[in-house]
């Protein structure tokens, strides 16, 4: 299957600064990928998509100016953190779709603990 | 929007046993997907199934899409089995991919 990456796959900063995680597609090219957000014992909520080339659509109840999203090319996409607080939290966890495997099977990162002091 | 409801919430395995996990959804779909959520958080994809049988060693899973549920089958379970198991689905085409709640599976030696 495809692969995904992230990096990093863990991250301890202070409050009041920002955090970039990556999110590569290795081996396909993804015009779209997807950042999802997950508490302890709960399920993966999605947070935004990323389109290359264009504006992230974000879900309802999530802070565009707070998740910065770039998607710069079609085997890469970002995720930046502004100004985190320990409320922010959390496993951050990218997915993309493969087309080339003419379905619609999406493929996902090992995700980042990010831990907010 | 569609709703995506697994069962059970947690179960809990002797080795060698084996169990059925089921996923039900209100709306019909053209995706479903399964996953295992490794202690270490990595979801690894167990089956592409939005209907009909599919089998990958001692797992299979099942959809049947005019009933609107999933079945997950995990034969002879081992340790490594543990984690937690969700089913996701998409509606359509490029539209996103709704997940269950997850069904936590522990497989005690």
């Amino acid at each position: 299957g495809a692969v995904v990456s992230q990096h990093p796959s863990w991250v301890i900063c202070k409050s009041g600064t920002s955090v970039k995680i990556e999110c590569r597609s290795l081996d396909f090219q993804a015009t779209t990928m997807f950042w999802y957000r997950q508490f302890p014992k709960q399920s993966l909520m999605l947070m935004a998509t990323s389109n290359e080339g264009s504006k992230a659509t974000y879900e309802q109840g999530v802070e565009k100016d707070k998740f910065l999203i770039n998607h710069a090319s079609l085997t890469l996409s970002t995720l930046t953190v502004t100004s985190a607080h320990p409320e922010d939290s959390s496993f951050y966890i990218c997915s993309a779709r493969d087309p080339g495997q003419g379905r619609d099977e999406q493929f996902f990162g090992p995700g980042t603990r990010l831990t907010v002091l | 929007g569609i709703q995506v409801e697994q069962s059970p919430p947690d179960l809990i395995l002797q080795e060698g046993a084996n169990s059925t996990l089921r996923c039900n959804f209100s709306d019909s779909v053209n995706n479903l997907q399964w996953f295992h959520q490794n202690p270490w958080g990595q979801l690894i994809n167990l089956f592409y199934i939005p209907s009909g049988t599919k089998q990958n060693g001692r797992l299979s899973a099942t959809t049947v899409a005019t009933e609107r549920y999933s079945l997950l089958y995990i034969s002879s379970s081992q340790t490594t089995d543990s984690g937690v198991y969700f089913c996701a689905v998409r509606r359509n085409q490029g539209g996103k991919l709704i997940f269950g709640q997850g069904t936590e599976l522990s497989v005690k030696p």
